[in-house]
């Protein structure tokens, strides 16, 4: 089974506040993805990685970077938290290939900027 | 910008009727659509994909495509409560080189 983790379910932070949500895949897959999903907004892509140091600009890149240094992490960091990113942010990971479409998420991690 | 429209719900259906759920989509030339399944503080799970026109069934799930009018449906036979969850519609786009489009979600609630 494709397990997909998400460092913490639960984060609160303060305005100003350099973030990091960390989410790691343990089935060798070259895609990962970063979303945050907000009430009748759905799923926001926020950056994908489809390689090692490799990243693209989702939807709604501003306010948030990411780093990829190995295959099975992928970070997302806010270099200053606020109160508009608090959201319900979720990491999920694909196969590549026409063959693989599903994407897996990891269980969500609920973040509250003060 | 390519979007993909559910109605948000809620749904509501007595246990054992059809449920139906809806989607469309802007971009003509997508390819790829998906029903995902989400249950309350959890995660989505995949649970329907379908590529051609016309229906794909999957036990009771029935998924159905019609790309000239730019919609995608999921029947829901035999309603449980237990699949009481919102459900995201997903479209792969032209070019989306993995960049799934999500719906913002229909709730359903099934009553006993």
């Amino acid at each position: 089974d494709v397990k997909v983790t998400q460092s913490s379910r639960y984060l609160v932070k303060r305005t100003g506040e350099k973030v990091f949500l960390e989410c790691v895949q343990d089935m060798d897959h070259e895609n990962m993805f970063w979303y945050r999903q907000d009430p009748g907004l759905g799923l926001r892509l926020i950056y994908f990685s489809y390689d090692v140091k490799m990243k693209e600009k989702g939807d709604i890149p501003e306010g948030y970077s990411v780093s990829r240094e190995k295959k099975e992490r992928f970070s997302l960091i806010l270099e200053s938290a606020s109160t508009n990113q608090t959201s319900m942010y979720l990491c999920a990971s694909k196969l590549s290939g026409a063959a693989y479409n599903e994407q897996f998420f990891g269980p969500g991690t609920r973040l509250t900027v003060l | 910008q390519k979007e993909v429209e559910q109605n948000s719900g809620p749904l509501s259906v007595p246990e054992g009727a059809i449920a139906s759920l809806n989607c469309t989509y802007s971009d003509r030339g997508s390819q790829s659509f998906f029903w995902y399944r989400q249950y309350s503080g959890k995660s989505p799970e995949l649970i329907m994909s379908i590529y051609s026109n016309g229906d794909k069934e999957d036990g009771r799930f029935t998924a159905q495509l019609n790309k000239a009018s730019q919609y995608v449906s999921l029947l829901i036979r035999d309603s449980q409560p237990s699949d009481s969850a919102t459900y995201l519609c997903a479209v792969l786009p032209s070019g989306g080189y993995n960049k799934l489009i999500f719906g913002a979600g229909t709730r359903l609630a099934v009553h006993p």
